[in-house]
């Protein structure tokens, strides 16, 4: 089991490129989360799937979409990244017992 | 909506005391408590988690913390620090109600000196 895995590790990118991050868990799990940590925040939710065709907002969504065409995948995508953007983004699903499994992360560079 | 609020931004021990990492949480359902440790340049590693079973939760490398529902609290503690206890830490709080969404603290940052 690779668990949730992340792809790129680390990105650097200019203002106003575009890029997916890809998430991808072989857990069979159903719910799946991004969230992005930046120095003194914490982690903070960006958005979230409840299963396979699902996809819900979090508590900072602005700036990104997201789309769960696969069980075992989660994609966040951003469109038109701006600085505010710089963060490490870590991906999370969830099995049957409310944990919590988090990816590597992706350290995201926007310039 | 729930939150989290980790008093000290930043603890400082001597290797062998007491490590005491406080945590208060608001939630209006029974919640799921969960600390993560964070070494630097990594991801999270969940130490410990209250799932409404035993007050007392053991979690791994001697840590442990206790759910107080009265003073909504769930504070991490371990008996003696060890260098390889530097890192920063997370409180989060979920529940089923919310689709197990995790609302995090601003983390400690505990340092251990010699």
């Amino acid at each position: 089991n690779a668990g949730v895995t992340q792809t790129p590790k680390f990105r650097v990118l200019k203002t106003g490129q575009s890029m997916t991050l890809l998430c991808a868990q072989d857990m069979n799990h159903e719910y799946m989360y991004w969230y992005r940590q930046d120095p003194g925040m914490g982690l903070r939710l960006i958005h979230y799937s409840v299963g396979e065709g699902t996809t819900a907002k979090g508590e900072v969504p602005d700036g990104y979409n997201v789309s769960r065409l696969k069980k075992q995948n989660f994609l966040l995508g951003l469109e038109s990244a701006a600085p505010s953007q710089t963060s490490v983004y870590f991906c999370a699903s969830i099995g049957d017992t409310s944990e919590q499994f988090f990816g590597p992360g992706t350290r995201l560079t926007v310039l | 909506a729930q939150s989290v609020t980790q008093l000290g931004s930043h603890v400082s021990v001597s290797e062998g005391a007491l490590v005491l990492l406080r945590c208060n949480y608001s939630s209006s359902v029974p919640p799921y408590l969960f600390w993560y440790v964070q070494y630097p340049n990594q991801g999270l590693q969940l130490l410990l988690k209250y799932t409404s079973a035993a007050t007392l939760v053991k979690g791994i490398n001697d840590f442990e913390a206790e759910f107080k529902k009265s003073e909504t609290s769930f504070h991490l503690t371990k008996p003696s620090a060890h260098m390889s206890d530097a890192a920063e830490y997370f409180c989060a709080v979920s529940d089923s109600g919310s689709n197990y969404k995790l609302t995090f603290g601003k983390g400690t940052l505990l340092t251990v000196n010699p």
